[in-house]
């Protein structure tokens, strides 16, 4: 109950497309799901972030869509480019009812073509 | 304003050594948690520190410990190291009444 399940595991995109990572939870004492941009050899830098109680948030190129009855959210990048090439991953706490780590999603490798 | 930082870069231990891991939290924060990250995976919670005091620990076993002093920094200790102890160790700072979790740039350690 307390994974967060992350597909696909890669992801190839031509530049100016739209990728799409999506992420199924089973906790629904969850409360905030982030998603991290993570470069080789570096750390995870928070992108964007939602709660569930709104559908959608839109932050420049990136959008969360979130469905709480379904229990899933996905990111989009619209407009993806080269430089957008790292991996990604999904996560989720529910900081309200006492879970204050991050449970994170496997991650999804995503690669830009100029 | 200084992010997370963590010291050192890169690590390399014999199996059986000690090691310790430093952090210094984003200014502001009073939350240091810490995660291991193998190769190809997610971070995975270790545990987390609030006021000097380990407030929730993941399923990792007691050779991990952790130390959080009054400035917020924060250390990371593995003993007995073992090979499979081979991993990105990543700190996270946040306050703790708020859900952001800001990452540092992670410790490589590598153990032969």
């Amino acid at each position: 109950q307390q994974q967060v399940k992350q597909s696909p595991q890669s992801l190839i995109v031509q530049k100016g497309g739209i990728s799409i990572i999506n992420c199924a939870y089973e906790n629904t004492a969850f409360d905030y799901f982030p998603w991290y941009q993570q470069f080789p050899g570096k750390g995870p830098a928070l992108l964007i972030a939602i709660r569930p109680d709104v559908s959608e948030k839109k932050e420049g190129r990136f959008t969360i869509s979130f469905n709480k009855s379904a229990k899933q959210f996905s990111l989009h990048i619209m407009d993806s480019q080269p430089g957008d090439s790292a991996t990604y991953f999904c996560a989720a706490n529910g900081l309200r009812s006492g879970t204050y780590k991050y449970i994170f999603g496997t991650g999804t490798r995503l690669k830009v073509l100029a | 304003d200084a992010g997370v930082t963590q010291s050192p870069t890169h690590l390399i231990k014999t199996r059986g050594q000690q090691v310790t891991l430093r952090c210094s939290p984003k200014s502001g924060h009073d939350t240091v948690s810490w995660y291991q990250q193998a190769l190809g995976q997610g971070p995975q919670f270790i545990f987390q520190y609030y006021e000097e005091e380990e407030r929730q620990r993941g399923n990792f076993p007691d050779r991990f410990s952790g130390h959080q002093f009054p400035n917020y920094s924060s250390e990371l200790n593995v003993n007995a190291l073992l090979l499979g102890d081979s991993a990105l160790y990543l700190c996270a700072s946040s306050l703790s009444s708020g859900d952001e979790q800001f990452f540092g740039p992670g410790t490589r350690l590598t153990v032969l």
